[in-house]
Protein backbone atom coordinates (compact mmCIF):
# COMPACT_ATOMS: atom_id res chain seq x y z
CA UNK A 1 0.00 0.00 0.00
CA UNK A 2 1.72 3.35 -1.26
CA UNK A 3 2.07 5.90 1.81
CA UNK A 4 2.76 9.45 1.56
CA UNK A 5 3.91 10.94 4.57
CA UNK A 6 3.75 15.21 5.27
CA UNK A 7 5.72 16.64 8.08
CA UNK A 8 5.19 18.95 9.91
CA UNK A 9 0.79 19.15 9.19
CA UNK A 10 1.06 22.64 10.73
CA UNK A 11 3.37 25.13 10.41
CA UNK A 12 3.27 28.92 11.67
CA UNK A 13 5.59 30.60 10.35
CA UNK A 14 6.91 34.40 10.85
CA UNK A 15 6.94 36.42 7.55
CA UNK A 16 10.57 36.78 5.93
CA UNK A 17 11.78 33.47 7.61
CA UNK A 18 12.47 30.29 5.86
CA UNK A 19 11.05 26.54 6.00
CA UNK A 20 10.84 23.13 4.56
CA UNK A 21 8.15 20.97 4.01
CA UNK A 22 8.68 17.05 3.90
CA UNK A 23 7.39 14.47 1.62
CA UNK A 24 8.20 11.12 2.13
CA UNK A 25 6.34 7.68 0.07
CA UNK A 26 6.68 4.65 0.98
CA UNK A 27 7.05 2.56 -2.97
CA UNK A 28 8.44 3.46 -5.75
CA UNK A 29 6.35 6.43 -8.42
CA UNK A 30 7.84 7.90 -11.28
CA UNK A 31 5.92 11.66 -10.54
CA UNK A 32 5.54 13.65 -7.47
CA UNK A 33 3.08 16.65 -7.17
CA UNK A 34 2.73 19.95 -4.58
CA UNK A 35 -0.68 21.22 -4.50
CA UNK A 36 -1.85 24.75 -2.42
CA UNK A 37 -5.59 24.63 -1.41
CA UNK A 38 -7.01 27.87 0.51
CA UNK A 39 -9.65 27.14 2.52
CA UNK A 40 -12.93 26.38 0.32
CA UNK A 41 -11.59 26.05 -2.52
CA UNK A 42 -9.88 23.59 -4.80
CA UNK A 43 -6.65 22.65 -5.31
CA UNK A 44 -3.96 24.60 -7.33
CA UNK A 45 -1.15 23.16 -8.86
CA UNK A 46 2.48 24.16 -7.74
CA UNK A 47 4.50 21.99 -9.17
CA UNK A 48 5.38 18.53 -10.99
CA UNK A 49 8.25 16.29 -10.45
CA UNK A 50 8.97 14.00 -12.92
CA UNK A 51 12.58 12.52 -12.27
CA UNK A 52 15.41 12.15 -9.66
CA UNK A 53 17.36 15.20 -8.85
CA UNK A 54 14.16 17.25 -10.12
CA UNK A 55 14.29 21.05 -8.84
CA UNK A 56 11.73 23.71 -9.64
CA UNK A 57 11.29 27.14 -8.39
CA UNK A 58 8.14 29.22 -8.55
CA UNK A 59 8.52 32.82 -6.84
CA UNK A 60 9.09 32.07 -3.29
CA UNK A 61 8.71 28.14 -3.46
CA UNK A 62 11.32 25.61 -4.75
CA UNK A 63 10.48 21.86 -5.12
CA UNK A 64 12.83 18.86 -4.90
CA UNK A 65 12.81 15.10 -5.53
CA UNK A 66 14.76 12.85 -4.37
CA UNK A 67 13.74 9.09 -5.96
CA UNK A 68 16.16 7.12 -3.94
CA UNK A 69 15.43 8.77 -0.76
CA UNK A 70 11.31 8.67 -1.68
CA UNK A 71 11.54 12.29 -0.31
CA UNK A 72 9.87 15.30 -2.17
CA UNK A 73 10.49 18.95 -0.48
CA UNK A 74 8.81 22.38 -0.40
CA UNK A 75 10.99 24.95 0.62
CA UNK A 76 9.69 28.22 1.55
CA UNK A 77 11.54 31.41 1.45
CA UNK A 78 10.98 34.78 3.02
CA UNK A 79 7.83 33.80 3.53
CA UNK A 80 4.96 36.14 3.24
CA UNK A 81 1.38 36.44 4.38
CA UNK A 82 -0.26 35.40 0.47
CA UNK A 83 1.51 32.24 1.08
CA UNK A 84 -0.85 31.13 4.01
CA UNK A 85 -2.82 28.01 3.13
CA UNK A 86 -2.31 24.19 3.21
CA UNK A 87 0.07 22.66 1.12
CA UNK A 88 -0.63 18.87 -0.34
CA UNK A 89 2.18 16.45 -2.00
CA UNK A 90 0.91 13.92 -3.69
CA UNK A 91 2.28 10.94 -5.63
CA UNK A 92 0.93 9.03 -8.50
CA UNK A 93 -0.24 5.65 -7.77
CA UNK A 94 0.68 4.22 -10.89
CA UNK A 95 -1.83 2.61 -12.00
CA UNK A 96 -3.80 3.26 -15.38
CA UNK A 97 -3.78 7.15 -15.53
CA UNK A 98 -2.87 9.87 -12.44
CA UNK A 99 -4.34 8.33 -9.73
CA UNK A 100 -2.57 10.58 -6.85
CA UNK A 101 -2.50 9.46 -2.99
CA UNK A 102 -2.20 12.57 -1.45
CA UNK A 103 -0.21 13.47 2.23
CA UNK A 104 -2.49 14.29 5.06
CA UNK A 105 -1.52 18.00 4.08
CA UNK A 106 0.52 20.78 6.25
CA UNK A 107 -1.02 23.71 6.60
CA UNK A 108 0.54 27.25 6.44
CA UNK A 109 -0.11 30.40 8.60
CA UNK A 110 2.56 33.37 7.86
CA UNK A 111 1.96 36.14 10.29
CA UNK A 112 3.67 39.23 10.62
CA UNK B 1 -3.31 24.30 -18.42
CA UNK B 2 -6.49 22.67 -19.55
CA UNK B 3 -9.52 23.44 -17.89
CA UNK B 4 -12.01 21.16 -15.94
CA UNK B 5 -15.58 22.46 -14.35
CA UNK B 6 -17.52 20.93 -11.97
CA UNK B 7 -20.78 21.35 -11.63
CA UNK B 8 -22.58 22.35 -9.11
CA UNK B 9 -19.88 24.14 -6.66
CA UNK B 10 -22.78 23.99 -3.86
CA UNK B 11 -25.57 21.94 -3.21
CA UNK B 12 -27.99 21.06 -0.27
CA UNK B 13 -29.92 18.04 -0.43
CA UNK B 14 -32.10 16.14 2.61
CA UNK B 15 -31.34 12.76 3.32
CA UNK B 16 -32.78 10.04 1.75
CA UNK B 17 -32.38 11.82 -1.90
CA UNK B 18 -29.85 11.76 -4.63
CA UNK B 19 -27.67 13.96 -6.05
CA UNK B 20 -25.45 14.48 -9.52
CA UNK B 21 -22.66 16.17 -9.82
CA UNK B 22 -21.10 16.87 -13.06
CA UNK B 23 -17.21 16.88 -14.38
CA UNK B 24 -16.27 18.03 -17.99
CA UNK B 25 -13.15 18.72 -19.25
CA UNK B 26 -13.65 21.57 -21.19
CA UNK B 27 -10.72 21.82 -23.61
CA UNK B 28 -9.05 18.93 -23.72
CA UNK B 29 -10.32 14.90 -24.07
CA UNK B 30 -10.22 13.15 -21.06
CA UNK B 31 -9.72 8.85 -21.06
CA UNK B 32 -9.60 9.28 -17.53
CA UNK B 33 -11.21 10.77 -14.99
CA UNK B 34 -11.16 10.45 -10.91
CA UNK B 35 -12.86 11.42 -8.42
CA UNK B 36 -11.68 12.22 -4.84
CA UNK B 37 -13.58 12.89 -1.65
CA UNK B 38 -12.23 15.47 0.96
CA UNK B 39 -14.01 15.91 4.50
CA UNK B 40 -13.32 19.11 6.78
CA UNK B 41 -9.62 19.68 7.69
CA UNK B 42 -8.05 16.23 6.31
CA UNK B 43 -6.83 15.35 3.28
CA UNK B 44 -8.51 13.98 -0.43
CA UNK B 45 -9.17 10.26 -0.59
CA UNK B 46 -9.61 8.82 -4.23
CA UNK B 47 -12.63 7.08 -4.22
CA UNK B 48 -12.77 5.65 -8.14
CA UNK B 49 -11.74 5.86 -11.31
CA UNK B 50 -13.16 6.07 -14.32
CA UNK B 51 -12.49 5.58 -17.84
CA UNK B 52 -14.60 6.59 -20.66
CA UNK B 53 -16.88 3.92 -21.78
CA UNK B 54 -16.24 1.38 -19.15
CA UNK B 55 -17.34 0.40 -15.71
CA UNK B 56 -15.60 2.50 -12.90
CA UNK B 57 -13.04 1.06 -10.42
CA UNK B 58 -13.50 1.88 -6.80
CA UNK B 59 -11.46 2.19 -3.80
CA UNK B 60 -11.65 0.13 -1.06
CA UNK B 61 -14.33 1.21 1.35
CA UNK B 62 -16.34 2.72 -0.86
CA UNK B 63 -19.58 1.35 -1.78
CA UNK B 64 -20.27 1.43 -5.23
CA UNK B 65 -23.82 1.13 -5.28
CA UNK B 66 -24.25 4.40 -3.58
CA UNK B 67 -21.72 6.63 -5.47
CA UNK B 68 -22.75 5.77 -9.15
CA UNK B 69 -20.35 6.88 -11.44
CA UNK B 70 -20.66 7.19 -15.47
CA UNK B 71 -18.04 8.12 -17.82
CA UNK B 72 -20.30 8.26 -21.01
CA UNK B 73 -18.01 10.42 -23.09
CA UNK B 74 -15.01 11.78 -23.31
CA UNK B 75 -15.68 15.39 -21.87
CA UNK B 76 -17.71 13.91 -19.15
CA UNK B 77 -17.97 11.85 -15.96
CA UNK B 78 -20.34 12.23 -13.63
CA UNK B 79 -21.27 10.96 -9.67
CA UNK B 80 -24.65 10.39 -8.24
CA UNK B 81 -24.36 10.17 -4.46
CA UNK B 82 -27.32 8.24 -3.87
CA UNK B 83 -29.91 8.14 -1.00
CA UNK B 84 -27.56 10.63 0.36
CA UNK B 85 -27.21 10.67 4.15
CA UNK B 86 -25.70 13.66 6.20
CA UNK B 87 -22.35 11.45 6.43
CA UNK B 88 -22.19 11.93 2.93
CA UNK B 89 -21.57 15.57 3.66
CA UNK B 90 -18.27 16.51 1.83
CA UNK B 91 -15.98 18.54 -0.13
CA UNK B 92 -16.38 16.21 -3.57
CA UNK B 93 -13.47 16.96 -6.12
CA UNK B 94 -13.07 15.69 -9.59
CA UNK B 95 -9.49 15.75 -12.28
CA UNK B 96 -9.50 14.32 -15.57
CA UNK B 97 -6.39 13.44 -17.27
CA UNK B 98 -5.80 13.94 -20.99
CA UNK B 99 -4.34 11.40 -23.63
CA UNK B 100 -1.49 9.65 -23.21
CA UNK B 101 0.70 8.69 -19.97
CA UNK B 102 2.78 11.39 -19.44
CA UNK B 103 0.13 14.23 -18.73
CA UNK B 104 -0.81 15.64 -15.60
CA UNK B 105 -4.17 15.46 -13.78
CA UNK B 106 -6.55 19.00 -13.64
CA UNK B 107 -8.56 19.49 -10.79
CA UNK B 108 -12.17 20.94 -11.16
CA UNK B 109 -13.46 23.67 -8.92
CA UNK B 110 -14.80 20.77 -6.24
CA UNK B 111 -18.45 20.33 -4.88
CA UNK B 112 -19.58 20.91 -1.28
CA UNK B 113 -22.56 18.75 -0.59
CA UNK B 114 -24.41 19.10 2.62
CA UNK B 115 -27.06 16.59 3.38
CA UNK B 116 -29.46 17.87 5.60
Amino acid sequence: ELKVEQNPLFLSMQEGKNYTIYCNYSTTSDRLYWYRQDPGKSLESLFVLLSNGAVKQEGRLMASLDTKARLSTLHITAAVHDLSATYFCAVDWNQAGTALIFGKGTTLSVSS
Amino acid sequence: GAVVSQHPSRVICKSGTSVKIECRSLDFQATTMFWYRQFPKQSLMLMATSNEGSKATYEQGVEKDKFLINHASLTLSTLTVTSAHPEDSSFYICSAEGQGRNTEAFFGQGTRLTVV
